[in-house]
């Protein structure tokens, strides 16, 4: 059962233009949310996060919005530059869970060209 | 500085064989994970362990095992029995009351 999902596994985008990535949830116990990105045979750094008590947050180019009617997230990279170019996972975390276990959708990987 | 080290970063092993995959992190952090990475599949829970000598199996522990004897140490061991290795493994670290991971670079293991 796939609790955390990312539908699209890619992702093209020119440089400068807006990059819209996007994450499905099912587990209403999840209330807290981040973006990691991760480059081809490194580890993932995290990129920003979202509590469920905000719909917004921002930091920079990057802005996460979540809805959580839809239970819906989504990370918008504007402009979007080359070095961008990554693979993109979002991750949740469920309330009560002291230790803050997160749960992956399986990844988007993000081109930005020239 | 500090940090997640995994060693090696790429290893081959024989079919049949075990193998341990190393994970040290300096960082005081109480909890330390390892996933697995396949392609379409994302972050895959293999194991966890919030406290010293106390350890959990996340989703796909089948062939795998842990131990947690150190607060800085969770060394991951791929068993003869674990039915394809081939992947690429992250360890990751948090602490008590604050969400997120740090992530170590990986280690990419092949069978051969």
């Amino acid at each position: 059962d796939q609790q955390v999902k990312q539908n699209s596994p890619s992702l093209s985008v020119q440089e400068g233009r807006i990059s819209i990535l996007n994450c499905d949830y099912t587990n209403s116990m999840f209330d807290y949310f981040l973006w990691y990105k991760k480059y081809p045979a490194e580890g993932p750094t995290f990129l920003i996060s979202i509590s469920s008590i905000k719909d917004k947050n921002e930091d920079g180019r990057f802005t996460v919005f979540l809805n959580k009617s839809a239970k819906h997230l989504s990370l918008h990279i504007v402009p979007s530059q080359p070095g961008d170019s990554a693979v993109y996972f979002c991750a949740a975390s469920a309330y009560g869970t002291s230790y803050g276990k997160l749960t992956f959708g399986q990844g988007t990987i993000l081109t930005v060209h020239p | 500085d500090g940090g997640i080290t995994q060693s090696p970063k790429y290893l081959f092993r024989k079919e049949g064989q075990n193998v341990t995959l190393s994970c040290e992190q300096n960082l005081n952090h109480d909890a330390m994970y390892w996933y697995r990475q396949d392609p379409g599949q994302g972050l895959r829970l293999i194991y966890y362990s919030q406290i010293v000598n106390d350890f959990q199996k996340g989703d796909i522990a089948e062939g795998y095992s842990v131990s947690r004897e150190k607060k800085e140490s969770f060394p991951l061991t791929v068993t003869s029995a674990q039915k394809n290795p081939t992947a690429f493994y992250l360890c990751a670290s948090s602490i008590r009351g604050r969400r997120g991971y740090t992530f170590g670079s990986g280690t990419r293991l092949t069978v051969v």
